[in-house]
């Protein structure tokens, strides 16, 4: 069966270091996404992108880098870690318009703490 | 700016009762709406949908509702049961392949 898996499911590191969390998806989908989940915010959009070599910045891309070298990866690269970017992170993945419906897939997400 | 708002941080309903979640949205260029139902500890998983050309949608237990003209759509699960307690996502997309825009959530405790 098609899936989308997240490592690691949980992470500690210490502030400043460079942390890459991975994102992989097996539904051959062109939109891939990035979001983080914190109390009274919901799910904010980090970064996306719509095929191999594309991306782009979401509503809080600040600190936090992606690639896409391939279909199936979309790793999230977090420059240098700070405590405010301690949060749950979830990876999404969709069809483009037209090759399927709309809704998103996700994984089962990383809860990471900076500390 | 928020454009997809979900007023309701919380919301309690009695098993067997419906539970009514809703969603206002700023966006006039929104034209598909989701839903995505959250358990702790787990990914969002989708759950029902509407195009803008629909003004309802049924699936099972659940239905979603537009309203186009208020700008706000709502989510009806009848009847309620405990298994449905988790966090209720809005979500709403323009034309073309935008990334969704989600509300901050609502939790439904459906008590027994």
């Amino acid at each position: 069966d098609a899936e989308i898996t997240q490592s690691p499911r949980h992470k500690i590191t210490e502030t400043g270091r460079q942390v890459t969390l991975a994102c992989h998806q097996t539904w051959n989908h062109n939109n891939m996404f990035w979001y983080r989940q914190d109390l009274g915010h919901g799910l904010r959009l980090i970064h996306y992108s719509y095929g191999v070599q594309d991306t782009n910045k979401g509503e809080v891309s600040d600190g936090y880098s992606v690639s896409r070298s391939n279909t199936e990866d979309l790793p999230l690269t977090l420059e240098s870690a700070a405590s405010s970017q301690t949060s749950v992170y979830f990876c999404a993945s969709s069809y483009l318009p037209g090759q399927g419906s709309y809704e998103q897939y996700f994984g089962p997400g990383t809860r990471l703490t900076v500390t | 700016d928020q454009q997809v708002k979900q007023n309701s941080p919380s919301l309690s309903v009695q098993e067997g009762r419906i539970s009514i979640l809703n969603c206002d949205y700023t966006n006039s260029m929104f034209d598909y709406f989701l839903w995505y139902k959250k358990y702790p500890a787990e990914g969002p998983t989708f759950l029902i949908s509407i195009s803008s050309i629909k003004d309802k949608n049924e699936d099972g237990r659940f239905t979603v509702f537009l309203n186009k003209s208020a700008k706000h759509l709502s989510l009806h699960i009848v009847p309620s049961q405990p298994g449905d307690s988790a966090v209720y996502f809005c979500a709403a997309s323009a034309l073309g392949n935008t990334p969704l825009v989600f509300g901050k959530g609502t939790r439904l405790s459906v008590i027994a």
